[in-house]
């Protein structure tokens, strides 16, 4: 079965430092890889994603994840954080057998300061 | 474009009572999706249309739940009889076809039964 773990339920960073938000997930055949980021009171809104190619990949805002097959993981990394990266991030993954059904993990809380 | 548009914000109910959410997806996308998250969880899909058509309602918890979309626009889920474990925030979310990876969500429907 498909699974997505987000190990942390906060991550604390002081701004200008880089950021790392994990994220291990489990799928049959190749995994199609998502992040999204909740602001309070709306929708969840796209970042990036990883369906194949180059491991690391480039999102909005800044944001990047690196696709890693042999620990199944796919962490979100920020080389300098902002105040305003504070938001509520999920990981979601869609396996190839999994018709259109995304996965989501339970979110981090990830929280910049000033 | 319009976003992903859902009704109402808030709702609070009694147990017992019925409640019905509206989504609004963005204009031209014939693949709707409903999800769940129920507090600090994982945000849990319930269903997915392909047009007028349920595409996949693996994850509709029980018969309680009913989820339409007539004309393949606009959809509603019905929850009749509410339940306590019914609450959470539901999100509706689009994408204009099946191969199209991102799916742009709506800032959710938050359900208090109590």
């Amino acid at each position: 079965a498909q699974s997505v773990a987000q190990p942390e339920d906060q991550v604390n960073v002081a701004e200008g430092n880089p950021l790392t938000v994990k994220c291990t997930y489990s799928v049959s055949g190749n995994p199609y890889l998502f992040w999204y980021v909740q602001y309070p009171n709306r929708g969840l809104q796209f970042l990036l994603k990883y369906i194949t190619g180059d491991n690391l990949v480039k999102g909005s805002y800044g944001f990047e994840a690196e696709f890693n097959k042999s620990q199944t993981s796919f962490h979100l990394k920020k080389p300098s954080a902002l105040v305003s990266d504070s938001a509520l991030y999920f990981c979601a993954v869609r396996g190839y057998t999994g018709g259109f059904k995304t996965i989501f993990g339970a979110g981090t809380r990830l929280f910049v300061k000033a | 474009e319009a976003g992903v548009t859902q009704f109402p914000s808030h709702s609070v109910i009694e147990k017992g009572q019925t409640v019905t959410l509206r989504c609004d997806p963005i204009s031209g996308h014939d693949n709707l999706y409903w999800y769940r998250r129920v507090m600090g969880k994982e945000i849990k899909f319930l269903l997915h249309f392909v047009k007028e058509s349920k595409q996949d309602e693996s994850g509709m918890p029980n018969n309680r739940f009913l989820a339409e979309r007539t004309g393949g626009t606009y959809s509603t889920l019905k929850v009749q009889p509410a339940e306590l474990e019914d609450s959470g925030v539901y999100f509706c979310a689009s994408s204009r076809d099946a191969l199209s990876y991102e799916q742009y969500f709506g800032p959710g429907t938050r359900l208090t039964v109590t």
